[in-house]
């Protein structure tokens, strides 16, 4: 079993949808928790950062930990044509040098 | 965000010969700088920790002689893939945290395209 589990779809959503992401993970260590946006042959893009449990709301994009089922969610409202990318979900234990990536889900959004 | 400069965005070479890609970081300091590898439709892979001032940290099954790393400044880093071969072409990703951070941000570079014929 992987340590982090992200469904790699492909997604594909209407434009103006709320996209729904999410991980679910095994380590009970993690404490800190990341979303990454990829553009195709691109590095990562920070989107939103989290550490331990809750909500964390930026603009169109909210993020929320649920450390006691172990699963993380990415949400965006109005969803854009610009949005579709590959989103990639990444966590690491306190002090951890290293994060643990799930797989990414490609997102797509139509016009 | 910070940003993190990798370079060349696109490598084309022959088998056998090396490829270098750098990565700096451009407005801030960086003790620890990673580098990943990335297949098509997969996620990233840690192929090692580039220390500043000190031997890089390799994940396993990652060939340090196949795969050298230098980072002799806080603001650069260095790959060298030695000896390229077609089965190492690949996505390769570099990151950087602040030194400065106490949070785990990590930035990331554009990436480097390596097409090995």
């Amino acid at each position: 079993q992987k340590e982090v589990e992200q469904d790699p779809g492909p997604l594909s959503v209407p434009e103006g949808a709320i996209v729904s992401l999410n991980c679910t993970y095994s380590n009970s260590a993690f404490q800190y928790f990341m979303w990454y946006r990829q553009y195709s042959r691109k590095g990562p893009e920070l989107l939103m950062y989290t550490y331990s449990s809750g909500n964390k709301e930026d603009g169109r994009f909210t993020a929320q930990v649920d450390k006691s089922s172990k699963y993380i969610s990415l949400f965006i409202r109005d969803s854009q044509p610009s949005d579709s990318a590959t989103y990639l979900c990444a966590m690491s234990p306190p002090g951890g040098n290293k994060l643990t990536f799930g797989t990414g889900t490609q997102l797509k959004v139509e016009l | 965000g910070a940003v993190v400069s990798q370079h060349p965005s696109r490598v084309i070479c022959k088998s056998g010969t090396s490829v270098k890609i750098e990565c700096r970081s451009l407005d801030f300091q960086a003790t620890t700088m990673f580098w990943y590898r990335q297949f098509p439709k997969q996620s990233l892979m840690l192929m090692a920790t580039s220390n500043e001032g000190s031997k890089a940290t390799y994940e396993q099954g990652v060939e340090k002689d196949k795969f050298l790393i230098n980072h002799a400044s806080l603001t650069l880093s260095t790959l060298t893939v030695t000896s390229a071969h077609p089965e190492d072409s690949s996505f390769y990703i570099c990151s950087a945290r602040d030194r400065r951070a106490t949070n785990e941000k990590l930035f990331f570079g554009s990436g480097t395209q390596l097409s090995v014929l």
